[in-house]
């Protein structure tokens, strides 16, 4: 099955712990994006890649990370997470470069106290 | 930075009624233009899509519109059923960033 898969699903954690969440798509996409959804705010890019080893920052790439040294996988890392990074975060693929439909995964929500 | 502005951020209709969401965005050198709907609790799909080079795309119930000089999209939903309640977010798509507007929540009242 056609997929986008994210772990963990649900995070909760302190200040300072650094964390990855882990994204991978078996279609062979070369486009991958991470966003971060909060109430009011819709949808925001934080790091698209659209390649392997080709990544840029979008809107809201502060106190993030990420690599792509498979084509598959897309990790976000977050070195020291703060409370403001609270939120719902979703991994996206597509064919190609932004034209062509997202795939979202199923989200992961994370709490940073 | 780029923008995508969307309206309204709330929307009522009554069953059977159409709805209708309204984008303008900033950068001229956007040429793609999705909307997804996103029902409580579930990840963002693709409803419908289209290219700066037509003018509007039809999916049964469902149409968007796109005015390039003006830089408007809108999407139109016709006789509007109970699950057409979701999120819809627009977006614009230059090369590579994409821009989504904030969302609208749409109700289907009985």
């Amino acid at each position: 099955e056609a997929q986008v898969t994210q772990n963990p699903r649900y995070l909760i954690t302190v200040t300072g712990k650094k964390l990855t969440v882990t994204c991978s798509q078996n279609m062979n996409h070369e486009y991958m994006s991470w966003y971060r959804q909060d109430p009011g705010l819709g949808l925001r890019q934080i790091y698209y890649s659209m390649n392997v080893e080709v990544t840029d920052k979008g809107d809201v790439p502060e106190g993030y990370k990420v690599s792509r040294k498979e084509k598959r996988n897309f990790p976000l890392i977050l070195e020291s997470p703060s409370p403001n990074q609270t939120s719902l975060y979703f991994c996206a693929s597509s064919f190609r470069q932004g034209g062509h439909e997202q795939y979202f995964g199923p989200g992961t929500r994370l709490t940073v106290t | 930075g780029e923008n995508v502005e969307q309206h309204p951020s709330t929307l009522s209709v009554q069953e059977g009624d159409s709805a209708v969401i309204k984008c303008t965005y900033s950068d001229s050198a956007s040429n793609y233009f999705p909307w997804y709907k996103q029902e409580l609790g579930k990840r963002p799909q693709l409803i419908i899509d289209i290219r700066s080079n037509v003018g509007e795309k039809k999916d049964q119930r469902i149409a968007v519109t796109l005015n390039k000089t003006a830089k408007h999209f809108s999407l139109h939903i016709t006789e509007t059923q109970p699950e057409d309640s979701a999120v819809y977010f627009c977006a614009a798509v230059g090369d590579d960033k994409i821009i989504f507007g904030k969302g609208t929540r749409l109700h289907i009242l009985p």
